[in-house]
């Protein structure tokens, strides 16, 4: 079955140190990949997403992630959090079964950051 | 670009009444819309799949009865919760597709029911 999986449920980090963000997804083939952050109360904001190609992606705020499909994961990374980067992230994976272009969300990484 | 807004974003209503919720993107058009539920601090669960001028698909133990979604033009889809009780108290968020599996969502609406 079609999965995604965001191992770490809580995340603290100091603000200036480097971040990584686990996502590993079960798929029957390759999968199209997104990273999603979501500030308390508001709605999804896209960061970035692979389809195909380089499997380093640059996405905004100055986040990237890489797919590695050996690994079957795809993690963000951010080489300098800042506070203003404490949110909740998710993972998602498509196209799902049952038609149209659904995505599953993984269960989510809260980030914290500390001054 | 890729602005979808949702109105209201707070609604609080009485048991057995029945609320509707508008989702829209403001700068493109999209035959594609997603009706996303999220519990506190969990993640956001599909509810139904929303395409212009066709009746919704609703994913599996979504009552379709209750939970009613018209996407009327490309631009505009409604849910109406109707006979609201307090479990469906809940932050309801909706997206649209602007491309192929791209989905921009908007800013959610936090429904309580008293």
């Amino acid at each position: 079955a079609q999965s995604v999986t965001q191992p770490d449920i809580h995340i603290t980090v100091s603000e200036g140190a480097s971040l990584e963000l686990r996502c590993n997804y079960s798929y029957g083939a390759t999968p199209y990949l997104f990273w999603y952050v979501q500030s308390p109360g508001q709605g999804l904001q896209l960061l970035l997403k692979y389809f195909s190609g380089d499997t380093l992606v640059q996405g905004i705020k100055g986040f990237e992630a890489e797919f590695k499909r050996s690994q079957s994961s795809f993690n963000l990374r951010k080489p300098s959090v800042h506070w203003s980067d404490a949110a909740e992230y998710f993972c998602a994976v498509g196209p799902v079964a049952g038609g149209y272009n659904k995505l599953i969300f993984g269960a989510g990484t809260r980030l914290a950051v500390h001054p | 670009g890729a602005v979808v807004s949702q109105h209201p974003s707070r609604v609080i209503c009485k048991s057995g009444t029945s609320v509707k919720i508008e989702c829209r993107s403001l700068d493109f058009q999209a035959t594609t819309m997603f009706w996303y539920r999220q519990f506190p601090k969990q993640s956001l669960m599909l509810m139904a799949t929303s395409n212009e001028g066709s009746k919704a698909t609703y994913e599996q133990g979504v009552e379709k009865d209750k939970f009613l979604i018209n996407h009327a033009s490309l631009t505009l889809s409604t849910l109406t919760v109707t006979s609201a009780h307090p479990e469906d108290s809940s932050f309801y968020i909706c997206s649209a597709e602007t491309t192929p599996y791209e989905q921009y969502f908007g800013p959610g609406t936090r429904l309580t029911v008293t």
